[in-house]
């Protein structure tokens, strides 16, 4: 059965400070995987999304790595503003096109 | 274009009522998906619809949990009677069939006390 996991659950930082979010996922047998990211009484927005094949993607200060075969991925954001302040989740998709999910990463960057 | 709406977007109930849950989803989107998403949780996929056909169900507590897609369009959600647990928020959301992007609702966020 797949699990996503995503550590730490919190993480407040000040402004301007790079950092990283991990994800991690028990099956390597997965279709793709996408970061979504949540804002508090709206829906959820896609951010970036890779392909099993792929390696990395970037989108502006977002770059998100995946490396299958250890069952892990990383979203870096570069510079960050109080704007990202959001809960961003992970989520690996199956070969029936269904999303299994991270529970988030609640993020608060500090002005 | 117009994103999916989802009414109402807060309720409040006693446990034993019951409530529904409306979805209306972009326009040309055959597929809908309804998820519960519990506090500090993922989301859960309930229900997903292809049409007005269900692709998958196996989550869906079925003694209190029912789903509707008349007309291949607008979605009810129901629950019935309702318990503490059900406390969540439900998200709509759609696509168009087998492609990745999935379009997602503001959610409906559900307490029972």
């Amino acid at each position: 059965k797949q699990e996503v996991t995503q550590i730490p659950a919190a993480l407040s930082v000040p402004e301007g400070e790079n950092l990283v979010l991990n994800c991690s996922f028990t099956d390597s047998a997965i279709y793709n995987l996408q970061w979504f990211r949540q804002d508090p009484g709206k829906g959820l927005t896609s951010l970036l999304l890779i392909q099993s094949s792929q390696r990395e993607q970037t989108s502006g200060r977002l770059n998100a790595s995946l490396d299958k075969s250890s069952g892990r991925s990383t979203l870096y954001i570069a510079a960050s503003q109080p704007g990202d302040s959001a809960t961003y989740l992970c989520a690996v998709r199956r070969s029936n096109y269904q999303l299994i999910w991270g529970a988030g990463t609640k993020l608060i960057i500090k002005p | 274009e117009a994103g999916v709406a989802q009414s109402p977007r807060y309720k409040i109930i006693e446990k034993r009522q019951s409530v529904a849950f409306w979805c209306n989803p972009i326009s040309g989107h055959a597929t809908l998906y309804w998820y519960q998403q519990i506090l500090g949780q993922g989301p859960k996929l309930l229900i997903q619809f292809q049409n007005n056909g269900v692709v998958d169900d196996s989550q869906l507590p079925k003694d209190r949990f029912s789903a509707e897609r008349l007309k291949g369009v607008d979605s009810t959600l129901k629950i019935q009677p309702a318990k503490l647990e059900d406390s969540a928020v439900y998200l709509c959301a759609s696509s168009v069939p087998f492609q990745y992007e999935q379009y997602f609702g503001p959610g409906t966020r559900l307490t029972v006390t």
